[in-house]
């Protein structure tokens, strides 16, 4: 069974830039999280959706982030305009049920110019 | 003040030895408590879920969770030069609900 995949793996991209972030979930997994590591903090909880529904977006920094799962399978996380403190490593998890294991992608890891 | 403090290391120790790692937390609201484990450039793996406290053993890993104390462990017995990573503890108030992490404490395991 595929694990979650997140598409780039790298991206480097100039402030004011946009960039969009895609996450598959694991097949029939209908909870999707995503979550951010900025360079020597902790990681830390972006926004949840269960299906195509957002249902806990309290940790999303502002509205330059924008994050879509149309249809309740892959998700999107757009950065747009990009500013110097959006790098970091953005990771996507997902799980079945509420209750069940949030399993994790690689990452993909940011870099503002 | 964070939620959930971790040492972040980094911790080395020689093979064979027990690893004790260890997180406190500040939210008595917390109620299931995990460990990851991350290798470098992938993403958290999942090594132990607990929800009351007490220990919970699975192979060579003991999670142990003392919730009057506010504070959690994870021990490693015989340690293998493979078993270095970085060890992130993470909880959340309900299942499903967002996982607060600690910074995560980076281990090398030496042979």
């Amino acid at each position: 069974e595929a694990g979650v995949t997140q598409f780039p793996s790298h991206s480097v991209i100039e402030k004011g830039q946009t960039v969009t972030l895609r996450c598959d979930p694991i097949s029939g997994h209908d909870n999707l999280y995503w979550y951010r590591r900025v360079m020597g903090k902790e990681i830390k909880f972006l926004l949840h959706f269960v299906k195509e529904s957002k249902q806990d977006e309290s940790g999303m920094p502002n509205n330059r982030f924008l994050a879509e799962r149309t249809g309740g399978t892959y998700s999107t996380l757009k950065v747009q305009p990009a500013e110097l403190e959006d790098s970091g490593v953005y990771f996507c998890a997902s799980s079945q049920d509420l209750t069940d294991t949030q399993y994790f992608g690689p990452g993909t890891r940011l870099t503002v110019l | 003040q964070k939620e959930v403090e971790q040492d972040p290391g980094p911790l080395s120790v020689p093979e064979g030895a027990i690893v004790s790692l260890n997180c406190t937390y500040s939210n008595s609201a917390f109620q299931y408590f995990m460990w990851y484990r991350q290798y470098s450039r992938k993403g958290p793996e999942l090594l132990m879920y607990t929800y009351s406290s007490g220990n919970k053993e699975d192979g060579r890993f003991t999670a142990q969770v003392d919730k009057s104390s506010k504070y959690i462990s994870l021990f490693i017995r015989d340690s293998q030069p493979s078993d270095s990573a970085t060890y992130l503890c993470a909880m959340c108030t309900g299942g499903g609900n967002k996982l607060t992490f600690g910074t995560g404490t980076q281990l090398k395991v030496e042979l």
